[in-house]
């Protein structure tokens, strides 16, 4: 079966810091893993995604995050936060057998303060 | 370019009515499905579809229909509204992604509804 966790409810980071959002997964097969962002009263937009190749990804609005097999973590990170970044990040997952639906994690608040 | 609409953005029913969320992408994605989001549990799979005539189940598909009549429709039909049923509802499509070029979702920008 697969599955998502997003250990951390809610993360707070002032803005210029660094701002680190975990995800772990569990999947049968190679993970295909994305990152949403949601913003209030919005549908989720795609910021970032791995599927094959480097194991570090770069996104929409200067986000990145770092696929670990060893660990099954794909963890979004950006170097310096804005207070922009404020929304409500979803990491999702699927196996890369074809016909697998994604599964999503509960997501996780951020919320960058001036 | 459209991508996914959804209407209606809002509504309000009584216990036991039944209503039609519409969904209609100008995409040609193969895929689509529907979600459902509540507070701390993310987004739930109700049903979804991998081409014309085909639909199937997904985590939780009690008390919803849906039916794929047409590449850009997937309307989700609640038989008999229930308080359980309170929620944001996202229709999601995609190319059926089986290679690096998979770009996962587009999602439309929800309806929020609320049974009382």
């Amino acid at each position: 079966a697969q599955s998502v966790a997003q250990p951390e409810d809610q993360v707070n980071v002032a803005e210029g810091n660094p701002l680190t959002v975990k995800c772990t997964y569990s999947v049968s097969g190679n993970p295909y893993l994305f990152w949403y962002v949601q913003y209030p009263n919005r549908g989720l937009q795609f910021l970032l995604k791995y599927i094959t190749g480097d194991n570090l990804v770069k996104g929409s609005y200067g986000f990145e995050a770092e696929f670990n097999k060893s660990q099954t973590s794909f963890h979004l990170k950006k170097p310096s936060a804005l207070v922009s970044d404020s929304a409500l990040y979803f990491c999702a997952v699927r196996g890369d057998n074809y016909g697998q639906n994604f599964v999503f994690g509960p997501g996780t608040r951020l919320s960058v303060l001036p | 370019n459209a991508g996914v609409t959804q209407t209606p953005k809002f509504q309000v029913l009584k216990t036991g009515q039944s209503m039609t969320l519409q969904c209609a992408q100008d995409m040609n994605h193969e895929y689509m499905s529907w979600y459902r989001q509540d507070p701390g549990m993310g987004l739930r799979l109700i049903h979804y579809s991998v081409g014309a005539g085909i639909t199937d189940q997904g985590e939780v598909p009690n008390g919803y229909n849906v039916s794929r009549s047409t590449t850009e429709d997937f309307p989700l039909r609640l038989l008999s509204a229930a308080p359980s049923q309170t929620s944001v509802y996202f229709c999601a499509s995609s190319y059926s992604g089986g290679t690096v070029n998979f770009y996962g979702y587009t999602f439309g920008s929800g309806t929020r509804l609320t049974v009382v």
